[in-house]
Order: structure tokens, then C-alpha cells, then sequence
């Protein structure tokens, strides 16, 4: 089974201090995993996505992700929030087994930045 | 162009309504989506087009009916609607190929009354 597992509902972060948004995997085979933020009544944004190659992945706004084979991990970061990151962060992975158009997300993380 | 447009933004209708939603894509992808999602919740996949044909139906109940008319457009028709299927409804398009990410559009918050 494919599956992504987001074990915090809500990560609390000072302005200006690094952030970690963590996100573990479970899959057949390689994982193609991808980073989404979301805002107030507004559609997923893409921020980044790991395929294959360099274990860091840089993206979107300053966000990389680092991509952790041993500990099935890909959780995204940033060395220095700002309160406009303030949002709701989904982890996905695509189905590589039965039909690879189909995205399976984590339950989400909102994340809350203070001034 | 990297939109998906989604219209309406906001629509509200009856349980006896017959409504469509509609999406719109110009960036060439040939895998369309149309996603539900509830508030503070992960999107829900609904329906899946693949080179205009139809490749998944979560089990979707048949009063969502979905329509690709052709490579860039994508409809959801609404009838007979409960108020428990009030929610964000999102549209999303990729190329076809395992390491493609997916482009979403803004949703249409729907509010069934």
C-alpha cells in the first residue's frame, strides 16, 4: 500500500527560526513524494517533489525538503520563517503500483508562525 | 500559462438543483482530477481523466457526474445533492508520466442548502 503519514497536526514556530514540517512514507518500490501548502479558501500550491537523485530538494519560497531513505522520511524545511508561511502543508505520494495518477495525501500539518 | 481555472468561485444551490462545475487547463496535461475536500482535511481524489477517457471513480455516489469534453476542459455535474456534500471542490491537472506533480486550481466552495 502507498501511504504518507503527517504526525503532527500543528507545528508552532517563532518568526525567524527554522522550521520542520515532518511527513514519513510507506511504499512499493520508489517513492515519488511531493510537497503541497495550502491557504485559507484557496487551492494546493505546489512547493516540491522528490524523484530520484540529491537526498536535499530545494523549492518553491526558500522550502527544501530532505528526502531520508533509512528512515523513510521526507520531511520540508526552511532555516527562516515568516508569518506569511502561515498555512496548511500536505505531504503526497504517487501510486506506483495499480495506476500512478492517483495522489495519496497525509492528513496535513498547519502550520503557525508568530510574530 | 501554469493556471487551472475553476469557476464558480462560491455556489450555492438546492438539493433539487442541477448545477455544473467547470474547469479549464492550457497547459497541455492530459490527466485531469476532481478532488473534495472538507475543511482542515487532506483533498479526497473523486474522479480521474486520463487522455479524456475516464481511469478512476473512487466509488463516487451518481449524483456527481463528471465530463472531459476535450483536452482542456473538465465539468462536474451536480444533481439532487445532500447538504453533507458542502465542500471545497478542486480541480487539478498533470502531465502524464510517474514524476509529474499536479497544478490545482482555486476550488469552488460548494454549499448545499
Amino acid at each position: 500500500a502507498q501511504s504518507v503519514a503527517q504526525p503532527e497536526d500543528q507545528v508552532n514556530v517563532a518568526e525567524g527560526n527554522p522550521l520542520t514540517v515532518k511527513c514519513t512514507y510507506s511504499v512499493s518500490g520508489n517513492p515519488y513524494l511531493f510537497w503541497y501548502v495550502q491557504y485559507p479558501n484557496r487551492g494546493l500550491q505546489f512547493l516540491l517533489k522528490y524523484i530520484t537523485g540529491d537526498n536535499l530538494v530545494k523549492g518553491s519560497y526558500g522550502f527544501e525538503a530532505e528526502f531520508n531513505k533509512s528512515q523513510t522520511s521526507f520531511h520540508l524545511k526552511k532555516p527562516s520563517a515568516l508569518v506569511s508561511d502561515s498555512a496548511l502543508y500536505f505531504c503526497a505520494v504517487r501510486d506506483m503500483r495499480y495506476n500512478f495518477n492517483k495522489f495519496y495525501f497525509g492528513s496535513g500539518t498547519k502550520l503557525n508562525v508568530k510574530p | 500559462d501554469t493556471e487551472v481555472t475553476q469557476t464558480p468561485k462560491h455556489l450555492v444551490m438546492g438539493m433539487t438543483n442541477k448545477k455544473s462545475l467547470k474547469c479549464e487547463q492550457h497547459m497541455g496535461h492530459r490527466a485531469m482530477y476532481w478532488y473534495k475536500q472538507k475543511a482542515k482535511k487532506p483533498p479526497e481524489l473523486m474522479f480521474v481523466y486520463s487522455y479524456e477517457k475516464l481511469s478512476i471513480n473512487e466509488s463516487v455516489p451518481s449524483r456527481f457526474s463528471p465530463e472531459c469534453p476535450n483536452s482542456s476542459l473538465l465539468n462536474l455535474h451536480l444533481h439532487a445533492l445532500q447538504p453533507e456534500d458542502s465542500a471545497l471542490y478542486l480541480c487539478a491537472s498533470s502531465q502524464e508520466g510517474k514524476n509529474t506533480e499536479a497544478f490545482f486550481g482555486q476550488g469552488t466552495r460548494l454549499t448545499v442548502v
